[in-house]
């Protein structure tokens, strides 16, 4: 596709449910974030993937969140259990691999836990 | 740890006037700074990006970011704002930690513009 793909654009929960949410990059883009954007408190950052390397999850609030990505590409941020701090727009980004290629973003999911 | 700051929540200015949204930063390397702007109901998009060379750097719409290593600043101009302009910046700061070089954002900054 031309951009970042996120789904679904929107999407409500019952608190302590399961939820997953996806993110299909730009084709030939190697790198891979996912960012949590909650009011007044900006860009929190969760988890990034880069090529086969191993995913640097240091920005992961708990270990309720948990990410995968699939052959290099499409990748599935899961949230088990879910609590209403949850609520956010979940930001996905891909980029080439050098730093100082600057990140594509998708339109985010905006999640609600009820 | 890297970071940035944007010290202000909301800059306000009149139609015409330049505009100025500032951003400092902390690293211990290079830093490679960036400014992405966030429309109302749409996704983040790329401005600029200083990597290295000349400290003023061109962007998009019309917007530049001047490096000031000696003040560690990376501030948004811009000569003559427009009502469309109006959006929610983002100052980002990224340096290379062996494989690790994530994208760190500041907590944003809401401009607008009154006509």
């Amino acid at each position: 596709g031309a951009g970042v793909s996120q789904s679904p654009s929107n999407k409500v929960t019952e608190k302590g449910k399961d939820v997953e949410l996806r993110c299909d990059p730009i084709s030939g883009h190697t790198a891979l974030y996912w960012y949590r954007q909650s009011l007044g408190q900006g860009l929190e950052f969760l988890i990034y993937f880069q090529g086969n390397s191993a995913p640097d999850k240091s920005g992961l609030p708990s270990d309720r969140f948990s990410a995968e990505r699939t052959g290099g590409s499409v990748s599935t941020l899961t949230i088990q259990r879910t609590q209403q701090e949850d609520s956010a727009v979940y930001l996905c980004a891909s980029s080439f691999r050098a730093p100082n290629e600057k990140l594509f973003f998708g339109s985010g999911t905006q999640l609600s836990v009820l | 740890a890297q970071s940035v700051a944007q010290p202000e929540d909301q800059v306000n200015v009149a139609e015409g006037n330049p505009l100025t949204v500032k951003c400092t930063y902390s690293v211990s390397g290079n830093p490679y700074l960036f400014w992405y702007v966030q429309y109302p109901n749409r996704g983040l998009q790329f401005l600029l990006k200083y990597i290295t060379g000349d400290n003023l750097v061109k962007g998009s719409y019309g917007f530049e970011a001047e490096f000031n290593k000696s003040q560690t600043s990376f501030h948004l101009k811009k000569p003559s704002a427009l009502v469309s302009d109006s959006a929610l910046y983002f100052c980002a700061v990224r340096v290379l930690r062996g494989g690790a070089d994530g994208l760190t954002f500041g907590k944003g900054t809401h401009l607008i513009i009154q006509p």
